[in-house]
């Protein structure tokens, strides 16, 4: 059973730019949660898609965007750049809707400079 | 509104000692619990989850935790530690499906070394 992937591991940005990080869910997990972590600091969640549509959203401002794929894959799109981005961002999946049984894939590290 | 805290950012344990990690939640509503594990430079493994079963959860890697809901608490435990057990532990609270917000609150990590 292949585990949640995530692409790139790494990526390097000028501020101002636009990234898309790209995530592919566990083998019949149809939810998908986007989580950002700054350097010594706990994950935060930024949203949760459920069968391609956002199930929640936490406190990010509206230049973090997000999509799901009818394969249940999903994008993490981010403009406007800021130093602040610069942090790990994590994918998990679930089987269900909800913060039940997430499965986090290794992340990408985002710098943006 | 959901809160974890985990007390101590940094605890050391020699090898063979006991590991006690502390988290306390609020939560307006009943809870699930979560712990989770990261080391460096990977993404996080969950080690167990309280979702109201029995109050004593056991998880991974010989972890348990206990929760107590009379001390809005939830500590992993584990009876030796092994070098192997060095890494970030996050504890994490979340409301049950179908009370609204169903995402996972995080706490600020505990780094846990082990002494030699």
């Amino acid at each position: 059973e292949t585990g949640v992937t995530q692409s790139p591991t790494h990526l390097i940005k000028t501020r101002g730019q636009q990234v898309t990080l790209r995530c592919s869910s566990q083998s019949g997990h149809n939810t998908v949660s986007w989580y950002q972590q700054a350097l010594g600091q706990g994950p935060q969640f930024i949203f949760q898609y459920y069968r391609e549509e956002e199930n929640g959203r936490g406190n990010f401002p509206p230049r973090f965007s997000g999509l799901q794929f009818p394969n249940y894959s999903s994008e993490l799109n981010v403009n406007a750049l800021e130093l602040d981005d610069s942090a790990l961002y994590l994918c998990a999946s679930s089987p269900k809707r909800g913060a039940y049984e997430q499965y986090f894939g290794p992340g990408t590290r985002l710098t943006v400079t | 509104a959901q809160s974890v805290t985990q007390l101590g950012s940094h605890v050391s344990v020699s090898e063979g000692a006991l590991v006690l990690l502390r988290c306390n939640y609020s939560s307006s509503v009943p809870p699930y619990l979560f712990w989770y594990v990261q080391y460096p430079n990977q993404g996080l493994q969950l080690l167990l989850k309280y979702t109201s079963a029995a109050t004593l959860v056991k998880g991974i890697n010989g972890f348990e935790a206990e929760f107590k809901k009379s001390e809005t608490s939830f500590h992993l435990t584990k009876p030796s530690a092994h070098m192997s057990d060095a890494a970030e532990y996050f504890c994490a609270v979340s409301d049950r499906p179908n009370f609204g917000n169903e995402k996972l609150t995080f706490g600020t990590g505990t780094r846990l070394t082990i002494i030699p």
